[in-house]
């Protein structure tokens, strides 16, 4: 089983603090890294799908970067709002034949107004 | 709008009890997927499907069984095998290999 490391755990920001957490993923067999947000009560919701390393993606405020012979991704969150506040899941797609993904536990964000 | 159905949001079963959860999308996808989420612990998958009338084994397969008679429809039985089936389930789709899922809004099952 493929080992998806996301940290921190939890974080809080006050409004408007810029933020930032860490995924952690196998540097071999690498295919691509999934972004998705997941609010209280919603379904996860996809952010970004990135394949290439050293790619950048941005949507609003949000923006990822991914270096895969590392094995690493940033998401940061500029000046963050209430919105924000949701777990932020990675994972991990290896291409080997099969179409799984591999998640990380989440990074837990409060953004305290 | 297009989507994925899960029912019921909250189920409760008694221990022994076979029951089974409902996941129907309308967004014409070959691939489903059921993971589960246990407190601390990442989404694990259980089964998937990438096309109709096939499905393969997740990481967790044990104690649970699927169909995928129809494309749109891709229902999870947990058995009476399944020693620890209080959990969240969460369905998933796609259109294919890595790309980004569409989810359903989960079940949270309960067995006492």
């Amino acid at each position: 089983i493929l080992n998806v490391e996301q940290s921190p755990q939890s974080l809080h920001v006050q409004e408007g603090d810029s933020t930032n957490f860490t995924c952690s993923f196998p540097s071999s067999n690498f295919y691509a890294l999934h972004w998705y947000r997941w609010e209280t009560a919603k379904s996860p919701e996809a952010l970004f799908v990135m394949t290439l390393n050293g790619d950048e993606k941005k949507k609003g405020r949000i923006s990822a970067t991914l270096n895969t012979k590392e094995g690493y991704s940033y998401l940061y969150i500029k000046g963050s709002q209430p919105e924000d506040s949701a777990t932020y899941l990675c994972a991990f797609y290896s291409g080997a034949g099969s179409y799984q993904l591999t998640f990380g536990k989440g990074t837990k964000l409060s953004v305290i107004p | 709008d297009g989507g994925i159905t899960q029912s019921p949001k909250y189920l409760f079963r008694k221990e022994g009890q076979n029951v089974t959860l409902s996941c129907e999308q309308n967004l014409n996808h070959d691939a489903m997927y059921w993971y589960r989420q246990d407190p601390g612990q990442g989404l694990r998958l259980i089964y998937y499907s990438q096309i109709v009338n096939d499905f393969q084994k997740g990481d967790i397969a044990e104690g649970y069984s699927v169909s995928r008679e129809k494309k749109e429809s891709f229902p999870l039985t947990v058995t009476s095998a399944q020693k620890n089936p209080t959990a969240f389930y969460l369905c998933a789709s796609s259109t294919g290999a890595g790309v980004g899922y569409t989810f359903g809004s989960g079940t949270r099952l309960t067995v006492v």
